[in-house]
């Protein structure tokens, strides 16, 4: 149990579907954040918050849309996406202070875009 | 980009054996943190490390920050087959703290 969970774990969508991913932690951090691992390839960070503000934006294309209501609650809403946006993706979290740096992350949501 | 050099991207070990892997990099990173994932798991904070040439352990496992703060490395000694996973390094670019990076990894296999 890491504190940090994250539904639904598996998600098929057609290219015209809206969907949306949740994240939800229990550690009492203060940030959130969005990541998309593919294959191979290194972790993307996607989008940050900090006490609910958005604070990155790492050229995130706009068919990916985050909404952070609370400090606990972090969403990504998806709508036309493309096959390549398939992929496993992470929320993850972290605290206020010192160890501000270590991010703790949930199981993600593996997305299928057909 | 400044991006992380994660080697060796795959091992394959007996049981028992020690392992090491590294990270490098052409920026200062302020944080080096190093993980684990298992498959359907998203990644488990292992060490993290906050000072040029600290040397942390957790367990079997010892992580050093370079000390010209542009590389680490993790050792994992007498290994065991639960440490099968992919290991990633981590930094936190000098003076951005909201930018994490991540190396692609180091997939490790442990045969029995």
């Amino acid at each position: 149990e890491t504190g940090v969970t994250q539904t639904p774990r598996h998600l098929v969508m057609g290219m015209t579907n809206k969907k949306s991913l949740k994240c939800e932690q229990h550690l009492g951090h203060n940030a959130m954040y969005w990541y998309k691992q593919s294959a191979k390839k290194p972790l993307e960070l996607m989008f940050v918050y900090n006490f609910k503000e958005q604070t990155e934006n790492n050229s995130v294309p706009s068919r990916f849309s985050p909404e952070c209501p609370n400090s606990s609650h972090l969403f990504l809403h998806l709508h036309t996406l493309q096959p390549e946006d398939s992929a496993l993706y992470l929320c993850a979290s972290s605290p206020p202070g010192p160890a501000g740096y270590e991010q703790y992350f949930g199981p993600g949501t593996r997305l299928t875009v057909t | 980009g400044q991006q992380l050099n994660q080697s060796p991207q795959s091992m394959f070990i007996q049981e028992g054996e020690d392992v090491s892997m590294n990270c490098t990099s052409s920026s200062i990173f302020n944080t080096w943190l190093w993980y684990k994932q298992e498959p359907g798991e998203g990644p488990v904070l292992l060490i993290a490390l906050y000072k040029a040439g600290e040397l942390t352990s957790n367990g079997r496992l010892t992580a050093q920050f370079g000390i010209t703060r542009k590389d680490s490395f993790l050792n994992i000694s007498a290994s065991i087959p639960s440490d099968v996973g992919i290991y990633f390094c981590a930094g936190q670019l000098w003076g951005n703290n909201n930018d994490m990076r991540f190396g692609a990894g180091t997939r490790l296999t442990v045969k029995p």
